[in-house]
């Protein structure tokens, strides 16, 4: 069966430090994969979404930046957070399907910039 | 672009009372609808989906039917539990890779 891994659970970091969070997906070959984050009493907002090794696409432009240097691996990463990059990050995935299958959330991260 | 509109919460029911929540969506074509959930602290689940007109999903008593007519894929429950409490996203795909959410309605149920 497939799963998904997602760590640190939980990480504080100082403003202007850092940051790189992973993802892998297990049982599966490519797969779509996806970043998420979700502030604190709103949606889901996307960040990067990948149909394959290398390729990354952009929804929002920030300071964080997406990497998928293997099939099931996916990292989100900034050079220096900002207060506002707290919040709750999720990754996910789904069958390389356009239209008829669900998303498989990873447990997330919170991430608190201090 | 697609889009979903679902209503704004919190909900709060007493145990065992009925619910809804109301989701509306836009999207060109023919979109499957799904239905999430999120406990505290955790990733979301799948709870639910419809793929065409007219199909209900079902899941741990939890309904919706795809409306096309209406564009709507309302969530329902005869008799909620607490344990139901969490946050609830109704979400769409048409025709790209990426899945469209709406912002989420959280449901307390009291005792």
């Amino acid at each position: 069966s497939q799963t998904i891994h997602q760590w640190p659970a939980t990480l504080v970091q100082p403003v202007g430090s850092p940051l790189s969070l992973e993802c892998t997906v297990e049982g599966t070959s490519n797969p779509n994969l996806y970043w998420y984050r979700q502030a604190a009493g709103r949606g889901l907002q996307l960040l990067f979404y990948s149909v394959g090794i290398g390729q990354i696409s952009s929804e929002v432009p920030q300071n964080l930046s997406a990497s998928r240097p293997q099939d099931r691996q996916f990292i989100l990463s900034s050079k220096k957070l900002l207060l506002s990059d707290s919040g709750f990050y999720l990754c996910a995935w789904s069958v390389d399907d356009r239209r008829n299958t669900e998303a498989f959330f990873g447990q997330g991260t919170r991430l608190t910039v201090v | 672009g697609d889009s979903v509109t679902q209503m704004e919460g919190p909900v709060t029911l007493s145990e065992e009372a009925f619910l809804t929540i109301n989701c509306t969506y836009t999207a060109t074509g023919y979109p499957s609808l799904f239905w999430y959930v999120q406990y505290p602290g955790e990733g979301l689940q799948l709870l639910l989906k419809a793929t065409k007109a007219d199909d209900k999903g079902s899941n741990k008593g939890f309904e919706a039917t795809y409306r096309k007519e209406t564009t709507s894929f309302h969530l329902e429950k005869g008799s909620v539990q607490v344990s139901d409490s969490a946050v609830y996203f109704c979400a769409l795909k048409g025709g790209s890779y990426i899945p469209t959410f709406g912002r989420g309605t959280s449901l307390i149920v009291h005792p």
